[in-house]
């Protein structure tokens, strides 16, 4: 597609329940990102992609998140047991690589709320 | 580590004035800066994107500058419009250290135009 994709675009989910959170980036993009984005706030970063490889998940906020981007393509956010917490906006970019003069693109987001 | 502060927090205007959004950030190693905006419940839109090596971009009424030595954006909307009104937000492309391929953002200006 021309843009970055990412579904569901709301997900409801009780408290407990695992979720899994898609997100398909431009076709050529080898930096993949997620971001959490709460009411209010600006997006905060979780974890970041060169091709399937995971360089930073520093910003993940507990184990109960895991990332992974197996083939260097789409990528799934997992969150194991949510918690209300949770609740937030989960934003996808995808790149080329840093330095190289081109910016980030942005998909329209998960709202996922936890019950 | 990377901060990123956007002042003012919220500003209301009248439509037709000229005005200015800041960002700051604590460290100069960066690739680019990007100006987003974002409209509630929407993902984000890339407004401008200014290299490390640039000192403006400009789109449309639009003018955004970069001063990295100083760590300072401006983005200029000139003869705003109600369509305008949407959250801004900043954000730079860390090139060093822990930081490195990582995208940083403010917290946002929510904007509104009134007619």
């Amino acid at each position: 597609g021309a843009g970055v994709s990412q579904s569901p675009r709301y997900k409801v989910a009780k408290r407990g329940q695992d979720v899994a959170l898609r997100c398909d980036p431009i076709s050529g993009h080898v930096s993949l990102f997620w971001y959490q984005q709460a009411l209010g706030q600006g997006p905060e970063f979780l974890t970041y992609f060169q091709n399937e490889a995971q360089l930073d998940k520093s910003g993940l906020p507990s184990d109960r998140f895991f990332a992974e981007r197996p083939e260097g393509s789409v990528s799934t956010l997992k969150i194991q047991r949510t918690q209300q917490e949770d609740s937030a906006v989960y934003l996808c970019a995808s790149s080329f690589p840093p330095g190289q003069g081109f910016g980030a693109f942005f998909g329209q987001g998960t709202r996922l709320t936890v019950v | 580590k990377q901060e990123v502060t956007q002042i003012p927090a919220a500003l209301s205007v009248p439509e037709g004035e000229n005005l200015v959004l800041n960002c700051s950030f604590t460290d100069s190693a960066i690739y680019n800066l990007q100006w987003f905006r974002q409209d509630p419940g929407k993902g984000l839109t890339s407004l401008l994107l200014i290299q490390s090596s640039q000192r403006e971009q400009t789109s449309g009424r639009l003018n955004a500058s970069l001063d990295k030595s100083s760590g300072r954006s401006t983005l200029y909307i000139a003869a705003s419009q109600p369509g305008d009104s949407a959250t801004y937000l900043c954000a730079v492309l860390n090139a060093g250290g822990t930081s490195y391929g990582k995208l940083t953002f403010g917290q946002g200006t929510i904007l509104t135009v009134h007619p």
